[in-house]
């Protein structure tokens, strides 16, 4: 696997319903980001989680890192048809610069 | 500064002609990255620039694609007698300082289409 990888890479749920995406990497990292994209826009960052850290907490978005795994999860609860995108994970491993992976592309449907 | 500029937001070239997509980070922002998104794939990593310098090119083509930052204005990516393999959307990110510790701005990006 590519460092940065999210699985599933298409996840469809109802709303309301909780959604959860994982992302592996292979290399050790200082930070690991998640984003979202609608589709045809740009990305709009969610949480930057460090190595350090193990959990965190933004509104329904809840982040993990399992640094002994090498992954981390996000997961959305209560679920909204505007929660429907893609979602990136974003790791630090080489250097100065943060690498994507080719994203989970979430349907929520009303 | 609402946040980090990118324009145009749609380009058209004809093959062989020449792109020049403008991005203005957010302000205090010293540091922007460039990306590159093809349809249904994630983003990859071109250049990383601060002011009049270009700190990390390893994701560049080697021919016809160039990026700047000066001292004035806006960071440009330019691509020389483009091909339809460049069609793509090219995003453009900003952070106050090493990103490492930060989480990165995006642009709304540039679309852009070789016909």
């Amino acid at each position: 696997s590519q460092q940065g990888e999210e699985d599933p890479q298409a996840l469809s749920i109802q709303e309301g319903e909780n959604a959860t995406m994982n992302c592996s990497y292979k290399t050790s990292i200082n930070n690991l980001q998640w984003y979202r994209q609608n589709s045809g826009r740009g990305l709009v960052h969610l949480i930057l989680i460090r190595s350090n850290e193990r959990e965190k907490h933004s509104g329904r978005l809840r982040v993990t890192l399992d640094t002994s795994k090498k992954s981390s999860s996000l997961l959305i609860t209560a679920s909204r048809a505007a929660d429907t995108a893609s979602y990136f994970c974003a790791t630090d491993a080489e250097g100065q610069n943060f690498v994507f992976g080719p994203g989970t592309r979430l349907s929520v449907l009303p | 500064n609402a946040g980090v500029m990118q324009n145009p937001r749609h380009l058209v070239r004809r093959r062989g002609q020449e792109a020049r997509l403008r991005c203005s980070p957010m302000k205090g922002h010293s540091h922007v990255y460039w990306y590159r998104q093809l349809p249904e794939e994630g983003l990859k990593f071109m250049v990383y620039l601060q002011k009049e310098n270009i700190i990390d090119e390893s994701g560049m083509p080697k021919e016809r694609f160039s990026a700047e930052f000066p001292k004035e204005g806006p960071s440009i990516l330019r691509i020389q007698q483009v091909v339809r393999g460049d069609s793509a959307a090219y995003f453009c990110a900003s952070s106050p300082e090493v990103s490492v510790f930060y989480g990165y701005t995006f642009g709304s990006g540039t679309r852009l289409t070789v016909v």
